[in-house]
């Protein structure tokens, strides 16, 4: 069964450190999201990609996030200089087309990231 | 701005001890209202979409019923490896990129 791929499981790194997190979404999925959980709390949307640009943000999104879809396979969410706040389970999720039967997004098993 | 409260929120019952989980939302012209389940470090895992009042879905144990202002995840006879977070997420029709608005979640634990 296809799923979405998320690497690495754990990403530990320094305050103000750059970190990359990346997806693989499912082959033939047309829209890509990311979305954050911090520990005991809910989910919470990042962004959303569709045809190689950003659709909507949140307010979580600033300046220093960023997405990229560099290749045909992979997408990535990368945070320019980490505060202790970005400590959080990032996941991505995907989706094959508009909603409808077809409206419904896969998560990732996620990355957590600590900032130390 | 979309909310969505969940109730309880967390639920113990006995083996085949039956309840349900309450979605309550407000939301600018629902596109879709979605039950995920999540087990401890993974992700959300897809369990049902629903799009329009009346609407009820099933799998197994589960029944997904939707009206204008809730939702209900009714689980009969559970087992112990039902245990897991419901996640309820709605949709808002308004926006162009889709975004799903989630709740706190239950935390639902089946003893056996």
């Amino acid at each position: 069964e296809p799923e979405v791929t998320q690497t690495p499981s754990h990403q530990v790194t320094q305050m103000g450190q750059e970190v990359i997190l990346r997806c693989v979404p499912i082959s033939n999925h047309l829209y890509f999201y990311w979305y954050r959980q911090i520990l005991g709390q809910k989910v919470e949307f990042l962004v959303s990609f569709y045809n190689n640009e950003i659709s909507e943000k949140s307010e979580i999104f600033d300046d220093q996030f960023s997405v990229e879809r560099p290749d045909g396979s992979n997408f990535t969410l990368k945070i320019r200089s980490t505060k202790l706040e970005d400590s959080a389970m990032y996941f991505c999720a995907s989706r094959a087309g508009p909603s409808g039967s077809t409206g419904i997004q896969y998560f990732g098993a996620g990355t957590r990231l600590s900032v130390l | 701005e979309d909310q969505v409260t969940q109730s309880p929120e967390a639920l113990r019952l006995q083996e085949g001890e039956s309840s349900s989980l309450n979605c309550s939302y407000t939301v600018s012209g629902l596109r879709g209202l979605f039950w995920y389940r999540q087990d401890p470090g993974k992700g959300p895992e897809f369990l049902f979409t629903l799009y329009s009042a009346g609407e009820e879905k099933e799998k197994e144990r589960l029944k997904a019923t939707l009206t204008k202002k809730e939702s209900f995840l009714h689980i009969t006879a559970p087992k112990p490896e039902d245990s897991a977070t419901y996640l309820c997420a709605v949709q808002p029709g308004e926006t162009s990129g889709s975004r799903l608005t989630f709740g706190e979640g239950t935390q639902l634990t089946v003893n056996p």
